[in-house]
């Protein structure tokens, strides 16, 4: 199984709500990422998970929380989202950090209105 | 972290040889040279690696000059599904903090018929 899950694959959610982007991988592997995408634009790095534990965090505003319940399972909880925050939502997984063979889930398209 | 710079776009046809070069004039001793594909909607897929001279797999060749302050992906023989971004991306594959797996601007390469 080389595949990286995202569910689900569209959202739209008001700015009030609480939603979880949901990710997932058995590959085994030890590094999680989560990258948001505007149209046009490269992959931004937001958060990355090494073993479980959160290694990096680009400054991203607190209304996005990552969680990483076990080494398969990658979870981005939002709420009180603004409408700029309309993107794509990847997640990727890699052996380890550091190892930039990495695979990625098809993203999940969130529209906030 | 070395910063990359590649062409914003390039057009091809059917059958040719597509060459796209980055140029990543600050690499580290210890860095290597990754490129990934993605299409529209989709999360970017790894193509192929390397660190000096020549590498080839079923996909691409990678081509890496001994100062290896640029590299160049070969797509050869590009069909029309072959239209997608192609990133370039650098990092120290053994430093897990100092490798972000941060992507570039990345070239938008349109087959045409």
């Amino acid at each position: 199984d080389t595949e990286v899950t995202q569910t689900p694959k569209h959202l739209v959610m008001g700015m009030t709500n609480k939603k979880s982007l949901k990710c997932e991988q058995h590959m085994g592997h030890r590094a999680m990422y989560w990258y948001k995408q505007k149209a046009k634009k490269p992959p931004e790095l937001m958060f990355v998970y090494s073993y479980e534990k959160l290694s990096i965090n680009e400054s991203v505003p607190s209304r996005f929380s990552p969680e990483c319940p076990n080494s398969s399972l990658l979870n981005l909880h939002l709420h009180a989202l603004q409408p700029e925050d309309s993107a794509l939502y990847l997640c990727a997984s890699s052996p380890r950090q550091g190892n930039t063979e990495a695979f990625f889930g098809q993203g999940t398209r969130l529209t906030v209105v | 972290l070395a910063k990359t710079t590649q062409p914003i776009s390039m057009d091809s046809y059917e059958g040719q040889e597509v060459n796209i070069t980055c140029s990543h004039n600050n690499i580290a001793t210890n860095d290597y040279i990754t490129w990934y594909q993605q299409f529209p909607s989709q999360g970017p897929r790894f193509i192929i690696q390397g660190y000096k001279t020549k590498v080839t797999n079923e996909v691409a060749s990678l081509f890496i000059p001994a100062d290896r302050k640029s590299s160049t992906l070969s797509l050869p023989r590009v069909s029309l599904s072959d239209t997608a971004v192609y990133y370039c991306l650098v990092g120290d594959l053994k430093t897990a903090a100092g490798n972000k797996l941060t992507f570039g601007g990345g070239t938008r390469v349109l087959v045409k018929p």
